[in-house]
């Protein structure tokens, strides 16, 4: 398997503009979960879906920001407007469930985001 | 509510000398436990987990984990350091589906 797979890895835009970011979770894993990464706040969950529904969407910033997954193979992040603040890494990851929460997380490469 | 802790935000340690990354938790019931290592720019890559069983926990790369349920401790450590394994460290607690990650913690090696 090739693993999470994000896309694109970097991207730079200017303050107003809609971004999406795009993941594509390992076959047969019923957890997708996206998370962003700063210096200032670490690792921080932003929303995860169960077997392609929006199971906790408490971490997500404000209403800027969705998460869909409209299908088992594919979920996007978009925020919109896009400020300087969303400046982050944003990183995918699932994992298998069906035995419970003693499986490991398997992450993508990362989406570097820049909002000039 | 479930959380972790990583008391130092970077560890330098000498080649060839054995490291260790620390890592507490706090859980209300039985927790699932486990580290995860991050390169530049890339993701978090698994290392190693407990989940029951031997507190001695092996993983990759040589490294290994101790639990240890009264100090609710799950170190990481590793009998010889690389300069190659320079990289942050993420120790998460999953009690339920969802995991609680650390802050991470540098570890720098030199050669």
């Amino acid at each position: 398997d090739a693993g999470v797979i994000q896309s694109p890895r970097h991207e730079v835009t200017e303050m107003g503009q809609e971004v999406t970011l795009r993941c594509k979770p390992i076959s047969g894993h019923d957890y997708l979960f996206w998370y962003r990464q700063t210096m200032m706040r670490g690792l921080e969950l932003l929303i995860y879906f169960n077997n392609n529904v929006p199971i906790d969407d408490s971490g997500m910033p404000e209403d800027r920001f969705s998460a869909k997954m409209p299908n088992a193979s594919f979920s996007t992040l978009k925020i919109q407007p896009s400020e300087p603040r969303d400046s982050a890494v944003y990183f995918c990851a699932s994992t298998a469930g069906t035995s419970g929460s003693s499986y490991e997380q398997y992450f993508g490469p990362g989406t570097r985001l820049t909002v000039t | 509510a479930q959380s972790v802790a990583q008391p130092e935000d970077q560890v330098n340690v000498a080649e060839g000398n054995p490291l260790t990354v620390k890592c507490t938790y706090s859980v209300s019931g039985n927790p699932y436990l486990f580290w995860y290592v991050q390169y530049p720019n890339r993701g978090l890559q698994f290392l190693l987990k407990y989940i029951t069983g031997d507190n001695l926990v092996k993983g990759s790369y040589g490294f290994e984990a101790e639990f240890n349920k009264s100090q609710t401790s799950f170190h990481l450590k590793k009998p010889s350091a690389l300069v190659s394994d320079s990289a942050l460290y993420f120790c998460a607690v999953r009690e339920s589906y969802i995991p609680t990650f650390g802050r991470g913690t540098s570890l720098i090696v030199h050669p």
